[in-house]
C-alpha cells in the first residue's frame, strides 16, 4: 500500500498564504491528487483536484510538478475558517486503494 | 437529499454486539465508499461498491465486517461481536461514476461515530 506523507501540523495567521506539500513517490501514471479539507465532526469535503502542471479553482491552487512525486495545495489569505485537517489522496490503479494520509492540520490565527 | 446521509449519528454498543451502520449516497451515485477513521488518523479505505457489488472490499479488517448494497443506492456496513477496537468513525461516500483511482470526486456523509463499550 504506497503511502502519501504530509506535514502534521502547520500555524499560520489571517490574510497569509498557506501551502501544504505532500508527498507521492509511487503515483502511478494515470492517478489524480485530490485535496480534502476536513473539519471537527464532518466528513471530508472536495478542495482540488490535479493530474499534472497548476490547477486553479475559486478557493486553491493546486501545483505539481512533471515527476508528480509530489503535490503542493495552495490556500491564498487564509481566514479563520480555514482552520481544518487537509488531506492529500492519491488513487493508486495498481494497488486499487485510495490512499488518504494522516493529514495537516492547519491552525489559522487572528 | 441533497448530500450523502448516515444513520445512526452516534451509536454505543456493548462488545460483543451486532451493529448495522446505514449510508444513504447522492441520488444517481454509481459508486459508494466506506471509511474507518479512528482519532487523529486519516479515513481508512474499507470497501467499494460499483453498482451493487463489492468491487473491492479489501479493507474490510476482518471477517466480522460486512457490507451490502442491494438495490445500488443504499449500503448497510455489519460489524457483528463488536469489538473495542471497533471505536471509530465511520464515513460513506459516494461518486458519481467510479473507480480508485481518485479521479471521481467522494461525496462524504457526516460519519457514524461507534463507540464499543
Amino acid at each position: 500500500l504506497a503511502k502519501t506523507t504530509q506535514p502534521i501540523s502547520m500555524d499560520s495567521y489571517e490574510g497569509q498564504e498557506v501551502n501544504i506539500t505532500c508527498s507521492h513517490n509511487n503515483i502511478a501514471t494515470n492517478d489524480y491528487i485530490t485535496w480534502y479539507q476536513q473539519f471537527p465532526s464532518q466528513g471530508p469535503r472536495f478542495i482540488i483536484q490535479g493530474y499534472k502542471t497548476k490547477v486553479t479553482n475559486e478557493v486553491a491552487s493546486l501545483f505539481i510538478p512533471a515527476d508528480r512525486k509530489s503535490s503542493t495545495l495552495s490556500l491564498p489569505r487564509v481566514s479563520l475558517s480555514d482552520t481544518a485537517v487537509y488531506y492529500c489522496l492519491v488513487g493508486l490503479r495498481n494497488d486499487y486503494k485510495l490512499s488518504f494520509g494522516a493529514g495537516t492540520t492547519v491552525t489559522v490565527r487572528a | 437529499g441533497a448530500g450523502v446521509s448516515q444513520t445512526p449519528s452516534n451509536k454505543v454498543t456493548e462488545k460483543g454486539k451486532y451493529v448495522e451502520l446505514r449510508c444513504d449516497p447522492i441520488s444517481g451515485h454509481t459508486a459508494l465508499y466506506w471509511y474507518r477513521q479512528s482519532l487523529g488518523q486519516g479515513p481508512e479505505f474499507l470497501i467499494y461498491f460499483q453498482g451493487t457489488g463489492a468491487a473491492d472490499d479489501s479493507g474490510l479488517p476482518n471477517d466480522r465486517f460486512f457490507a451490502v448494497r442491494p438495490e445500488g443506492s443504499v449500503s448497510t456496513l455489519k460489524i457483528q461481536r463488536t469489538e473495542r477496537g471497533d471505536s471509530a468513525v465511520y464515513l460513506c461516500a459516494s461518486s458519481q461514476g467510479g473507480g480508485l483511482t481518485g479521479e471521481e470526486t467522494q461525496y462524504f456523509g457526516p460519519g457514524t461515530r461507534l463507540l464499543v463499550l
